[in-house]
């Protein structure tokens, strides 16, 4: 299986949004609502942010937001803060009962 | 609260076999609405899904790494284990032992991870 493809950087100011990408195949985010994205801090394990496409966990922040359209699925996140800057991870569930990452994005607070 | 500790060798020689354990604490490895699995990431890249057991002994195994590896569950021990056989310095990671939210399908918990290096 190849991983959900995402681009390798992004960035943005403080106060800006930044949208980034993740595109997949029907087999994967084309086929379910079962996206997610992770973040990842230097040193540190990932930690989830969205899940089902669009549903925060408790304790992430409303700035982060998550939307999908037929196989290519996207992160948002507005009112950028420095914290942010971390690298960024999609996920998808697949039709073969399988999970696939995509190949991350490093997101940059300038 | 959920804690997950990767335990193991942080040194294995090529062709040999990468064993880890991860201990389950705070939580009951018996619940049907999650699987267990493991991760890895190697050094400045990406993750990689490596497989998963749900209830009733059913594993899934990522396709590339599926013919050399094995993972099991002791409920009652709390444990998860990692067996990842032949390796090479292309195995080389940080392994992360990983709870699953079934129906909803998204990785809740993550242990701290372990970095394993593959090196004679």
């Amino acid at each position: 299986q190849s991983a959900l493809t995402q681009p390798p950087s992004a960035s943005g100011s403080p106060g800006q949004s930044v949208t980034i990408s993740c595109t997949g195949t029907s087999s994967d985010v084309g086929a379910y609502n079962f996206v997610s994205w992770y973040q990842q801090h230097p040193g540190n394990a990932p930690k989830l942010i969205i899940y089902e496409v669009t549903q925060r966990p408790s304790g992430v922040p409303d700035r982060f937001s998550g939307s999908k359209s037929g196989s290519s699925a996207s992160l948002t996140v507005s009112g950028l803060q420095t914290e942010d800057e971390a690298d960024y991870y999609c996920m998808s569930y697949t039709v073969a009962h399988t999970v696939i990452f995509g190949g991350g994005t490093k997101l940059t607070v300038l | 609260q959920l804690q997950l500790q990767e335990s193991g060798p942080g040194l294995v020689k090529p062709s040999e076999t990468l064993s880890l354990t991860c201990i389950v604490s705070g939580g009951s490895m018996s619940d049907i609405s999650h699987n267990w699995g493991w991760i890895r990431q190697a050094p400045g890249k990406g993750l990689e899904w490596i497989a998963m057991m749900y209830d009733g002994g059913y594993i899934f195994y990522n396709p590339s790494l599926k013919s050399r590896v094995t993972i099991s569950v002791d409920s009652s021990r709390s444990q998860l284990s990692l067996k990842v056989r032949s390796v090479t310095a292309g195995d080389t990671a940080v392994y992360y032992c990983v709870r699953y939210t079934r129906f909803a399908d998204y990785f809740d918990s993550w242990g701290q991870g372990i970095l394993v290096t593959v090196s004679s």
